[in-house]
């Protein structure tokens, strides 16, 4: 199975902060790479696939990047809606792999 | 309106069984595959298992192979998670997704989730 080692788990920030979580597969995975939002009590919610493709609908201010096996979800500016958990996965392969977490907290 | 709608969830006892339903609408349902994906109260997101948009190709997380099993009505627009021997370690929120297919592969539809507990 294909490993997803998400990175910080939790982080404070506050509003206007740019903020970087960082995932990194335990192999090759081209950009098979999608960034997920999930808010308390809610489905989580596609940001980003293909590693850099912005999900329509979502603000721009989230952004994807790829170097081989890491990968990173950047807010540019964190917006109070922004405070929420953030999961990587991996579709590669299967199984599908999810990262632990980051839970992106106001300060 | 297009969404997905899980139901089927509750309360059961060890060792017994429960079938969940997730009912699409609003667009082509043979077109997808289609996920189960589920969240232990306070942790992080688990793969379950795949159905092909045909319905013919299924795989499973080797946890829940031999106890779990998924099927899909197209004519129906139902999806389906079959769960025998549940065990406590199962208690979760169960959540059907949509998959997009080739490389821009993602899971952009979801239901509201349905709440599996475990408990004797």
């Amino acid at each position: 199975d294909i490993q997803m080692t998400q990175s910080p788990s939790s982080l404070s920030a506050s509003v206007g902060d740019r903020v970087t979580i960082t995932c990194r597969a335990s192999q090759t995975i081209g950009t098979y790479l999608q960034w997920y939002q999930q808010k308390p009590g809610t489905a989580p919610k596609v940001l980003i696939y293909a590693a850099s493709s912005l999900q329509t609908g979502v603000p721009s201010r989230f952004s994807g990047s790829a170097s081989g096996t890491d990968f990173t979800l950047t807010i540019s500016s964190l917006q109070v809606d922004d405070f929420a958990t953030y999961y990587c996965k991996q579709s590669y392969s299967l199984p599908i792999t999810f990262g632990q977490g980051t839970r992106l907290e106001i300060k | 309106q297009v969404q997905l709608v899980e139901s089927g969830g509750g309360v059961v006892q060890p060792g017994n069984s429960l079938r969940l339903s997730c009912a699409a609408s609003g667009f082509t349902f043979s077109y997808y595959a289609m996920h189960w994906v589920r969240q232990a109260p306070g942790k992080g997101l688990e793969w379950v298992a795949v159905a092909s948009d045909d319905g013919n190709n299924k795989q499973y997380a080797d946890s829940m192979k031999g106890r779990f099993t998924i099927s899909r009505d197209n004519s129906n627009n139902i999806f389906y998670l079959q769960m025998n021997s549940l065990r406590s370690e199962d208690t979760a929120v169960y959540y059907c997704a949509r998959e997009t297919s080739g490389v821009t592969k993602r899971f952009d539809l979801w239901g509201q989730g349905t709440l599996v507990s475990v408990s004797s």
